[in-house]
This record gives C-alpha cells, structure tokens and sequence, in this order.
C-alpha cells in the first residue's frame, strides 16, 4: 500500500536557524500522488500549510517550501529562517485515488527556541 | 473559533461497552471523513461521507458505525469496544467539486481510552 516516511522527532532548532524535515513518499494506489504538508500547532486542529499537485512543482506557505521530486519520490519541508511560532507538529502526507482519503506519515515535533 | 466541533474531547471507556464520538462541521463542506490515530503511528483513513451517504470504508470492522443524522454532523458509534481501540479520532471535511482538491478541515479529535 502507500506509504510516507518523514523525519522522525522532535526536532530542536535555535530561532533564525534554517530548517528541513525530510519526507519520502512512496505510491501504489496512484502514479502521481497530490503531496501535502501540514501542521498543528499547540492546542489548534490539524490544517494544510501546503499542497503540491504537479511533480517538479514547488509549494510555499509562511515562509516554508516543499519540492515535489517525483524522481527520488521526496517532498522535503524546508524553511530558511525558523521563529519560535512555527513550533508544531508537521506531517506529511499523499493523496490517493479515494476522495478525501489522505496517507499520513507519523508527524516530525518541531520545537524552535529563542 | 472551531469550525468543526467534535464531543467530547476524551473518553474512557470499559472494554465491552459502547461510545459514539459526536462530530458537526459549519464550513458547508459536503464531505465528511473520520480519521483515527493510534500511538505511534500514523493517522488513518476510516471513512468518508458525502451528502450523508457513505462513499468509502477502510476499516475492517462492524463494530465501526458512522451515523449521519444531518449534512453536517458525522458521529461515529462504536460497539464492543477493545483496548486495542484506543486512539484519537479525528472528524474531518471538505468541499467536493473543486476540481479536485483535497483540502481536508479536521477537529482537534477526541481522546479516546478503553480500560
């Protein structure tokens, strides 16, 4: 089945550090699976920071970027400059062919401090 | 303020017995899903709903029972529960027929614990 395998956590970075969690997809159900990012921050639901649908395509969202690189099936979260708000949760995930049915990987805790 | 409400925000529950995990969205999506997270590991797909029928069904088990009594509510029963049930459940929606994007809007779950 589909799968997504990302950074595993917790993360801890300084603030106005850069950033990258890494996430490798890997899709039986469809060729080109729709890639998303997203993130729940401390006491909020989950929600999409960003979606790339295109392979080659680049995604961004609140200063974060996420390639989709369909040749090393990778859709990596990167940001150059991270702030204590960007503190969360993060996963990544692929879209199938059933609607609304979304794979997970497992989340990456990301913790930035002053 | 949330937009999709899920009730309650824990529960423990006695193995055997039965609970039903409330949902109800006001973004007037069309579709409704349920996902559900066990420790460790990542979040799952259950089931979707759209214009309160269902459209697909990943998990194995009856005792799993979505019940929509209005467009916007998903509550989800559950019967003869295990420990092995134990998990956050996630509600979750979006609006189908916008070419295809699969933005989902999820709840903050319930907490779900089976003794």
């Amino acid at each position: 089945g589909d799968s997504v395998t990302q950074t595993e956590g917790p993360v801890t970075v300084s603030e106005s550090e850069s950033l990258i969690i890494n996430c490798t997809y890997s899709a039986t159900s469809i060729a080109y699976p729709n890639l998303f990012w997203y993130v729940r921050y401390p006491g909020e639901g989950l929600q999409l920071l960003l979606k790339v649908i295109t392979a080659g395509q680049k995604g961004s969202s609140r200063g974060f970027e996420a390639t989709y690189n369909k040749e090393t099936t990778s859709f990596h979260l990167q940001k150059a400059s991270v702030q204590e708000s960007d503190s969360a949760v993060y996963y990544c995930a692929l879209g199938t062919q059933v609607v609304g049915q979304l794979t997970f990987g497992r989340g990456t805790r990301l913790q930035v401090y002053a | 303020d949330p937009k999709i409400i899920q009730k309650p925000k824990y529960l423990v529950a006695v193995t055997g017995s039965e609970k039903i995990l409330i949902c109800e969205q006001y973004l007037g999506h069309n579709a409704m899903y349920w996902y559900r997270q066990s420790a460790k590991k990542p979040l799952e797909f259950m089931f979707s709903y759209s214009y309160q029928k269902l459209m697909d069904n990943q998990t194995a088990s009856s005792r799993f029972q979505p019940q929509s009594s209005k467009k916007n509510h998903l509550d989800l029963q559950i019967t003869a529960l295990k420990p092995d049930d134990s998990a956050t459940y996630f509600c979750a929606s979006s609006q189908l027929g916008t070419g295809g994007d699969e933005r989902l809007f999820f709840g903050h779950g319930t907490k779900l614990s089976v003794l």
